[in-house]
């Protein structure tokens, strides 16, 4: 199946620095990518949508001044954690489709995540 | 998308046969039924998806009922590596939304020697 990267897998910041996370679809385009947040022991929640090309929706509740999304390339989506505070440390996981014209076009591929912890 | 319900957790010992039910009474006539696989510090993986009466994999089969308002996830013979925390997730997989995971609570699967 379609594979989807994340970088970096785990970092540590101090609180009140900005961390930008990474997601790459490997081998496929993906006009979409979804980031979701996971705590400790809860389920995976979706934070927000993003388009390449254009801006990402959030889900209600997320802040998009805090959590900037840009989808710039087919192959890209990165999400940058600004003046990240102790309470955003976290699993933070994408996602992405295929195209509907393969065979895979109803799964959604998950990147490996990344742990982040604030200082 | 429609909610569902699964179990917490359920225990097992290797080389039995795990089943794992889910209910989503309020599925729509378009959705389907898609099991996820997550390990600890992992992205979720898919195991398999259906729409009605059984589909069998590599990896596992799932049973959906006439009613389609269940679901049996079916795990042979698990192993200890089957550890893991499942997710049903209803929803039609052929629309642009479907990315738009609404991930419930799961069932914690321990399998034990």
């Amino acid at each position: 199946g379609a594979v989807v990267s994340q970088h970096p897998s785990r970092v540590i910041c101090k609180s009140g620095t900005s961390v930008k996370i990474e997601c790459r679809s490997l081998d496929f385009q993906a006009t979409t990518m979804f980031w979701y947040r996971q705590f400790p022991k809860k389920s995976l929640m979706l934070m927000a949508t993003s388009n390449e090309g254009s801006k990402a929706t959030y889900e209600q509740g997320v802040e998009k001044d805090k959590f900037l999304i840009n989808h710039a390339s087919l192959t890209l989506s990165t999400l940058t954690v600004t003046s990240a505070h102790p309470e955003d440390s976290s699993f933070y996981i994408c996602s992405a489709r295929d195209g509907p014209w393969t065979t895979s076009y109803n799964e959604q591929f998950f990147g490996p995540g990344t742990r982040l912890t604030v200082l | 998308l429609a909610k569902t319900t699964q179990p917490i957790s359920m225990d097992s010992y290797e080389g039995q046969e795990v089943n794992i039910t889910c209910s989503h009474n309020n599925i729509a006539t378009n959705d389907y039924i898609t099991w996820y696989q997550q390990f600890p510090s992992q992205g979720p993986r898919f195991i398999i998806q259906g729409y009605k009466t059984k589909v069998t994999n590599e990896v596992a089969s799932l049973f959906i009922p006439a009613d389609r308002k269940s679901s049996t996830l079916s795990l042979p013979r698990v192993s200890l590596s089957d550890t893991a925390v499942y997710y049903c997730l209803v929803g039609d997989a052929t629309t642009d939304s479907w990315g738009k995971l609404q991930f419930g609570a799961g069932t914690q699967v321990v399998v034990t020697p």
